[in-house]
């Protein structure tokens, strides 16, 4: 899994299987996350966000969990597909930071057809 | 696409030389980020600005300098620039009503030689 600021790890899953990316954070404080994808070659695109007020939210193909107890955040993707190759940032956001996100190095995500 | 334009897509300069980097939006947002990006590193945040006023200075060299002159347009000047600043810097926008919300552009990919 991924924690804030350390290395960048790399999942590798079988299309059509499910996908589960994981995100450690440090700060107790925080009160907003937010999922961002990158492909190649591009900037990163917003997946899906969550408050702190929530245990789990879910979009198209995509769920986000939180677990405020370890502070841990994960995103599921299901039934993955070859287009979800790409690296998968979670960031944070402290309350009363006012908009500034704090990233984390990113997992890349490997479909293997 | 984002809506979020940045040009160049590639930059290749000299440590003498100066260049700026242009980024668009046309999003109605109104505040506008820096970021750079180097391999394995989570995103730096470089600069914010707020309705046209810098509200963020993250400790960044003088060799880069922002300017904001309106909502709209985001520019960074880079003069006499050193290897190790050579990274992907990537600009976003954030929507009033939803600050936390960062939409970016693909990014320059900028070497410094």
């Amino acid at each position: 899994g991924e924690s804030v600021g350390l290395h960048l790890p790399t999942l590798s899953v079988q299309e059509g299987d499910n996908s589960i990316i994981n995100c450690a954070y440090s700060n107790s404080a925080s009160d907003y996350f937010i999922w961002y994808k990158q492909e190649s070659g591009k900037g990163p695109q917003f997946i899906i966000d969550i408050r702190s007020n929530m245990d789990k939210r879910q979009g198209q193909r995509v769920t986000v969990l939180l677990n405020k107890t370890v502070k841990h955040l994960s995103l599921q993707i299901a039934a993955t597909q070859p287009g979800d190759s790409a690296v998968y940032f979670c960031a944070e956001k402290l309350l009363g930071g006012g908009n500034k996100l704090t990233f984390g190095t990113g997992t890349q995500l490997k479909v293997e057809l | 696409e984002t809506g979020v334009t940045q040009t160049p897509r590639h930059l290749v300069m000299g440590m003498t030389n100066k260049k700026s980097l242009k980024c668009e939006q046309h999003l109605g947002h109104n505040a506008m980020y820096w970021y750079k990006q180097s391999a394995k590193k989570p995103l730096e945040l470089m600069f914010v600005y707020s309705l046209e006023e810098r509200v963020e200075n993250n400790s960044v060299p003088s060799r880069f300098s922002p300017e904001c002159p309106n909502s709209s347009h985001l520019f960074l000047h880079l003069h006499t620039l050193q290897p190790e600043d050579s990274a992907l810097y990537l600009c976003a926008s954030s929507d009033p009503a939803a600050n936390e919300k960062l939409f970016f552009g693909s990014g320059t990919q900028l070497s410094v030689l």
